[in-house]
């Protein structure tokens, strides 16, 4: 079956950095995507992955290995409005997003 | 990004009514558009697949003849929850897709609660 893995809940510091990880196992490989959800608000975009190696934007980075089945985002320089929860999604050979479950980030002052 | 609406953004009915939700992508031309519905604390669902002018493509245990959607043109695509009931209860959210657009976007979402 095709799974998408990432780590429930994290917490971090305000200006520090964080590293979420996602492992999938997909049919298929199309692009890995990670998308920034607010409480009560629909997903937006981030970044997109579809060769291997770090894509930088802003404070946010986003980092793909597909012999591994392996992304990360990396965000740095933590804001108290970067409390969300971030999905990640694999696009597989049907051209569908096969979603994770999302990791809740909590920055604490 | 792209300029995605939807209509409305929230939603009160009683049981037994039906709901239509409008999607809208503002500033490009959706190929494709995804309807998902998310339950609190959970991820996205994909409920359905239409390409503009096709009949949509449903997944496993969503009722098609309950939820209808149309996708008539490239730039509207409408989702209808007939005789809603309360489990219906959920936030609805379209993602258009453009052709070859490596992107994808999502609407603001409607949040729809049955009484």
């Amino acid at each position: 079956g095709q799974n998408i893995d990432q780590p429930t809940e994290m917490t971090a510091t305000e200006g520090a950095i964080v590293q979420i990880n996602c492992t999938y196992q997909t049919s298929g490989f199309n692009g890995l995507f990670w998308y920034q959800q607010h409480a009560g608000e629909a997903p937006t975009f981030l970044s997109y992955n579809v060769l291997d190696g770090l894509e930088e934007k802003g404070r946010f980075s986003s980092f793909l290995s597909r012999s591994k089945g392996y992304s990360y985002l990396l965000l740095k320089e933590l804001q108290m409005k970067d409390s969300a929860s971030y999905l990640c999604a694999v696009r597989d050979s049907n051209y569908q997003l096969i979603w994770g479950a999302g990791t809740k980030l909590i920055i604490k002052p | 990004g792209a300029v995605v609406s939807q209509h409305p953004s929230w939603v009160i009915c009683k049981s037994g009514t039906s709901v239509k939700i409008e999607c809208r992508s503002l500033d490009f031309q959706a190929t494709t558009m995804f309807w998902y519905r998310q339950f609190p604390k959970q991820s996205l669902m994909l409920m359905a697949t239409s390409n503009e002018g096709s009949k949509a493509t449903y997944e496993q245990g969503v009722e098609k003849d309950k939820f209808l959607i149309n996708h008539a043109s490239l730039t509207l695509s409408t989702l209808t929850v007939t005789s809603a009931h309360p489990e219906d209860s959920s936030f609805y959210i379209c993602s258009p897709r453009g052709l070859g657009g490596s992107e994808q976007f999502f609407g603001p979402g409607t949040r729809l609660t049955v009484l």
